[in-house]
């Protein structure tokens, strides 16, 4: 079956601008990650939907972050003012559920912020 | 110091070799603990879950010391094909967010 897709794969915008990425996870998966990843390290937690209500927001970085996924299945991350050091790889992660041993990651959005 | 710590590398070895990779983490309520591979410019993927126990899969050997607050990660006669970046995973009792170590890079050549 399908993996987690995500879009766009590359997002080049200049700073100030508002950008959005959308994970769509596996079909059936109630908990969905998003993470960001700088060069050379592992992926940081942001926040993690189970079902259409945000679980755990503690690891967005600020009030210009934010994520939504009203009916449960896609989710839109949204970036307000977008500042350089915003630039990363967004990657988005679906499991069956939180409480599941694994999790099953999109190829990521690529943003640099110019 | 960070939750989870690994040396990022990189780990050169000849194909065939033996090569193991420790991790460390700060939390003794830890409970739950993977290593996931990550190619260059891919997505991580679920390598395999760390038990109390110790756990192998083929050529991949996965052990856990409590005492010490470490995983390790052993990679048998190793192939050009291991070569990627092992990330360490590790959840505390009761939260579902795994806190990723930077990872440990490792080079097999031929």
């Amino acid at each position: 079956g399908a993996g987690v897709s995500q879009t766009p794969s590359n997002k080049v915008t200049e700073k100030g601008k508002y950008v959005e990425l959308r994970c769509d996870p596996i079909s059936g998966h109630t908990a969905l990650y998003w993470y960001r990843q700088s060069l050379g390290q592992g992926p940081e937690f942001l926040i993690y939907f189970q079902g259409t209500g945000a679980a755990d927001d503690s690891g967005l970085p600020n009030d210009r972050f934010f994520a939504v996924r009203p009916e449960g299945s896609v989710s839109t991350l949204k970036i307000q003012r977008t500042e350089r050091g915003d630039s990363a790889v967004y990657l988005c992660a679906s499991s069956l559920m939180a409480s599941s041993n694994e999790q099953f990651f999109g190829p990521g959005t690529r943003l640099t912020v110019l | 110091r960070k939750e989870v710590e690994q040396d990022p590398g990189p780990f050169n070895v000849p194909e065939g070799a033996t090569v193991a990779f420790n991790c460390t983490y700060s939390n003794s309520a830890s409970q739950s603990f993977f290593w996931y591979r990550q190619d260059c410019r891919k997505e991580p993927k679920l390598l395999m879950s760390v038990y109390s126990s110790g756990n192998e899969d083929g050529r991949f050997t996965a052990q856990l010391n409590r005492a010490s607050q470490y995983i390790s990660l052993l990679i048998r006669d190793s192939k050009l094909s291991d070569s990627a970046t092992y990330l360490c995973v590790v959840s505390r009792v009761g939260s579902y967010i795994p806190t990723f170590g930077r990872g440990t890079s490792l080079i097999v050549h031929p």
